[in-house]
Protein backbone atom coordinates (compact mmCIF):
# COMPACT_ATOMS: atom_id res chain seq x y z
CA UNK A 1 0.00 0.00 0.00
CA UNK A 2 1.35 3.30 -1.55
CA UNK A 3 -0.74 5.75 1.35
CA UNK A 4 -0.10 8.86 -0.96
CA UNK A 5 1.68 9.77 -3.48
CA UNK A 6 2.71 13.02 -5.23
CA UNK A 7 4.49 14.28 -8.41
CA UNK A 8 6.25 16.00 -9.34
CA UNK A 9 9.14 15.49 -6.08
CA UNK A 10 10.40 18.80 -7.05
CA UNK A 11 10.18 21.14 -9.56
CA UNK A 12 11.81 24.51 -11.03
CA UNK A 13 9.25 26.84 -12.83
CA UNK A 14 9.01 30.11 -14.76
CA UNK A 15 6.70 33.02 -13.57
CA UNK A 16 3.41 33.14 -15.52
CA UNK A 17 3.47 29.46 -16.27
CA UNK A 18 1.16 26.78 -15.21
CA UNK A 19 1.52 23.86 -13.23
CA UNK A 20 0.06 20.75 -11.80
CA UNK A 21 0.93 19.31 -8.50
CA UNK A 22 -0.63 15.44 -8.39
CA UNK A 23 -1.89 13.74 -5.15
CA UNK A 24 -3.28 10.53 -5.14
CA UNK A 25 -3.96 7.96 -2.84
CA UNK A 26 -5.39 4.31 -2.32
CA UNK A 27 -6.70 4.40 1.16
CA UNK A 28 -10.57 5.19 0.00
CA UNK A 29 -10.85 8.11 2.47
CA UNK A 30 -13.19 10.23 1.38
CA UNK A 31 -11.60 13.84 2.80
CA UNK A 32 -8.65 15.09 1.03
CA UNK A 33 -6.74 18.49 1.53
CA UNK A 34 -3.87 20.47 0.13
CA UNK A 35 -1.56 22.53 2.39
CA UNK A 36 2.09 24.82 2.07
CA UNK A 37 4.42 24.77 3.79
CA UNK A 38 6.72 27.99 5.00
CA UNK A 39 9.22 28.30 7.32
CA UNK A 40 8.13 30.03 10.47
CA UNK A 41 4.59 29.49 9.07
CA UNK A 42 4.03 25.95 9.63
CA UNK A 43 1.50 24.38 7.16
CA UNK A 44 -1.35 26.35 5.74
CA UNK A 45 -4.21 25.34 4.30
CA UNK A 46 -4.68 26.08 0.55
CA UNK A 47 -8.01 23.96 -0.09
CA UNK A 48 -9.80 21.05 0.70
CA UNK A 49 -12.16 18.21 -0.57
CA UNK A 50 -14.48 16.46 2.24
CA UNK A 51 -15.75 13.96 -0.84
CA UNK A 52 -15.09 13.73 -4.48
CA UNK A 53 -17.11 16.45 -6.35
CA UNK A 54 -16.82 19.06 -3.84
CA UNK A 55 -13.99 21.38 -2.86
CA UNK A 56 -13.74 23.98 -0.69
CA UNK A 57 -11.17 27.19 0.34
CA UNK A 58 -8.78 27.03 3.14
CA UNK A 59 -6.99 30.03 4.06
CA UNK A 60 -4.34 30.60 1.89
CA UNK A 61 -6.70 29.77 -1.56
CA UNK A 62 -5.48 32.49 -4.06
CA UNK A 63 -4.00 32.02 -7.35
CA UNK A 64 -4.95 28.25 -6.49
CA UNK A 65 -7.47 26.19 -7.95
CA UNK A 66 -8.54 22.59 -7.38
CA UNK A 67 -10.79 19.32 -8.80
CA UNK A 68 -12.03 15.99 -6.94
CA UNK A 69 -13.91 13.88 -10.07
CA UNK A 70 -12.56 11.31 -7.94
CA UNK A 71 -12.20 9.32 -4.78
CA UNK A 72 -8.33 9.08 -5.42
CA UNK A 73 -7.14 12.00 -6.98
CA UNK A 74 -6.84 15.67 -5.84
CA UNK A 75 -4.72 17.99 -8.18
CA UNK A 76 -3.69 21.09 -7.22
CA UNK A 77 -3.59 23.79 -10.14
CA UNK A 78 -1.44 27.00 -10.30
CA UNK A 79 -2.94 29.18 -13.34
CA UNK A 80 -0.14 31.59 -13.80
CA UNK A 81 3.24 30.88 -11.38
CA UNK A 82 4.61 33.60 -8.86
CA UNK A 83 7.64 34.01 -6.90
CA UNK A 84 5.76 33.86 -3.95
CA UNK A 85 3.81 30.56 -4.52
CA UNK A 86 7.42 29.09 -4.17
CA UNK A 87 7.28 26.72 -1.18
CA UNK A 88 6.79 22.86 0.19
CA UNK A 89 3.30 21.53 -0.93
CA UNK A 90 1.77 18.93 0.91
CA UNK A 91 -0.96 16.51 0.28
CA UNK A 92 -2.65 15.02 2.78
CA UNK A 93 -6.24 12.55 3.22
CA UNK A 94 -8.55 11.60 6.25
CA UNK A 95 -11.10 9.36 6.51
CA UNK A 96 -14.40 11.34 7.75
CA UNK A 97 -17.05 9.09 7.19
CA UNK A 98 -19.87 9.46 9.58
CA UNK A 99 -18.87 12.46 10.70
CA UNK A 100 -15.99 11.38 12.64
CA UNK A 101 -13.05 12.95 12.96
CA UNK A 102 -9.83 11.49 11.89
CA UNK A 103 -5.98 12.06 11.96
CA UNK A 104 -5.08 13.16 8.53
CA UNK A 105 -1.85 10.93 6.65
CA UNK A 106 0.31 13.19 4.43
CA UNK A 107 2.14 12.35 0.77
CA UNK A 108 5.91 13.07 0.97
CA UNK A 109 5.76 16.74 -0.42
CA UNK A 110 6.41 18.49 -3.90
CA UNK A 111 9.27 21.08 -3.95
CA UNK A 112 7.94 24.11 -5.98
CA UNK A 113 10.49 26.98 -6.62
CA UNK A 114 9.37 29.55 -9.26
CA UNK A 115 11.70 32.28 -10.65
CA UNK B 1 -11.65 30.97 14.85
CA UNK B 2 -8.61 28.16 16.02
CA UNK B 3 -4.79 29.15 16.15
CA UNK B 4 -2.20 27.12 17.41
CA UNK B 5 0.81 28.60 19.03
CA UNK B 6 4.22 27.15 18.96
CA UNK B 7 6.24 29.27 21.04
CA UNK B 8 9.17 28.00 20.60
CA UNK B 9 11.33 28.18 16.81
CA UNK B 10 14.35 26.08 18.13
CA UNK B 11 14.82 24.09 20.96
CA UNK B 12 18.63 22.14 21.82
CA UNK B 13 18.85 19.51 23.93
CA UNK B 14 21.57 16.68 24.86
CA UNK B 15 21.12 13.66 24.30
CA UNK B 16 19.24 11.44 26.99
CA UNK B 17 17.94 14.72 28.30
CA UNK B 18 14.00 15.12 29.07
CA UNK B 19 12.22 17.14 26.37
CA UNK B 20 9.06 19.55 26.75
CA UNK B 21 7.37 21.00 23.49
CA UNK B 22 4.86 23.79 24.53
CA UNK B 23 2.01 24.02 22.20
CA UNK B 24 -0.91 26.74 23.45
CA UNK B 25 -4.48 26.48 21.37
CA UNK B 26 -7.21 28.93 20.49
CA UNK B 27 -10.78 27.57 20.91
CA UNK B 28 -13.83 27.24 22.60
CA UNK B 29 -15.10 24.36 22.56
CA UNK B 30 -13.30 20.84 22.82
CA UNK B 31 -10.77 20.69 20.30
CA UNK B 32 -8.87 17.49 18.42
CA UNK B 33 -5.35 17.85 18.97
CA UNK B 34 -2.51 16.09 17.24
CA UNK B 35 1.56 16.65 17.10
CA UNK B 36 3.26 15.70 13.84
CA UNK B 37 6.74 15.07 13.34
CA UNK B 38 8.78 16.13 9.93
CA UNK B 39 12.43 14.40 9.37
CA UNK B 40 14.68 16.86 7.11
CA UNK B 41 12.83 15.82 3.33
CA UNK B 42 10.20 14.78 4.55
CA UNK B 43 6.39 14.48 5.06
CA UNK B 44 4.56 14.58 8.61
CA UNK B 45 4.22 11.30 10.85
CA UNK B 46 1.46 11.48 13.40
CA UNK B 47 3.07 11.25 16.47
CA UNK B 48 -0.19 11.12 19.14
CA UNK B 49 -3.61 12.52 19.24
CA UNK B 50 -6.20 13.90 21.69
CA UNK B 51 -10.06 13.62 21.01
CA UNK B 52 -11.47 12.57 24.43
CA UNK B 53 -11.14 11.06 27.54
CA UNK B 54 -8.36 10.61 29.69
CA UNK B 55 -5.93 13.85 29.41
CA UNK B 56 -2.23 11.98 28.92
CA UNK B 57 -2.29 10.18 25.47
CA UNK B 58 0.85 8.04 24.91
CA UNK B 59 2.19 8.18 21.37
CA UNK B 60 5.21 6.56 18.93
CA UNK B 61 8.53 6.69 20.18
CA UNK B 62 8.34 6.76 23.74
CA UNK B 63 6.36 10.38 23.49
CA UNK B 64 3.41 11.82 25.32
CA UNK B 65 1.29 14.57 25.96
CA UNK B 66 -1.52 16.35 28.21
CA UNK B 67 -4.41 18.31 27.25
CA UNK B 68 -4.53 20.88 30.15
CA UNK B 69 -8.03 22.28 29.19
CA UNK B 70 -7.38 25.46 32.21
CA UNK B 71 -4.16 26.41 30.43
CA UNK B 72 -5.09 25.77 26.48
CA UNK B 73 -2.27 23.71 26.20
CA UNK B 74 -0.77 20.22 24.65
CA UNK B 75 2.47 20.45 25.72
CA UNK B 76 4.40 17.30 24.16
CA UNK B 77 7.06 15.16 26.61
CA UNK B 78 9.72 12.86 26.18
CA UNK B 79 11.95 11.48 28.92
CA UNK B 80 15.16 10.82 27.55
CA UNK B 81 15.98 12.18 23.45
CA UNK B 82 17.39 10.17 21.17
CA UNK B 83 19.82 11.72 18.27
CA UNK B 84 16.87 10.21 16.33
CA UNK B 85 14.53 12.26 17.41
CA UNK B 86 16.07 15.66 15.81
CA UNK B 87 13.26 16.50 13.29
CA UNK B 88 10.42 19.74 13.27
CA UNK B 89 7.29 19.20 15.57
CA UNK B 90 4.02 20.49 14.40
CA UNK B 91 1.19 20.59 16.96
CA UNK B 92 -2.17 20.72 15.36
CA UNK B 93 -5.98 21.66 16.58
CA UNK B 94 -8.97 20.45 14.56
CA UNK B 95 -12.68 20.64 15.25
CA UNK B 96 -16.18 19.11 14.28
CA UNK B 97 -17.37 22.46 13.52
CA UNK B 98 -14.70 23.54 11.58
CA UNK B 99 -14.81 19.94 9.23
CA UNK B 100 -12.27 18.05 8.67
CA UNK B 101 -9.72 20.84 8.66
CA UNK B 102 -6.53 21.34 10.83
CA UNK B 103 -4.66 24.54 11.84
CA UNK B 104 -1.00 23.72 12.45
CA UNK B 105 1.73 25.90 14.62
CA UNK B 106 4.61 27.09 13.17
CA UNK B 107 6.73 24.42 14.59
CA UNK B 108 9.53 23.90 16.90
CA UNK B 109 12.64 22.81 15.33
CA UNK B 110 14.64 20.06 17.34
CA UNK B 111 18.41 19.75 17.49
CA UNK B 112 19.46 17.03 19.80
CA UNK B 113 23.35 17.37 20.16
CA UNK B 114 25.67 14.53 21.64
Amino acid sequence: IAGITQAPTSQILAAGRRMTLRCTQDMRHNAMYWYRQDLGLGLRLIHYSNTAGTTGKGEVPDGYSVSRANTDDFPLTLASAVPSQTSVYFCASSDSAGGGYNEQFFGPGTRLTVL
Amino acid sequence: AQSVTQPDIHITVSEGASLELRCNYSYGATPYLFWYVQSPGQGLQLLLKYFSGDTLVQGIKGFEAEFKRSQSSFNLRKPSVHWSDAAEYFCAVGAKEYGNKLVFGAGTILRVKS
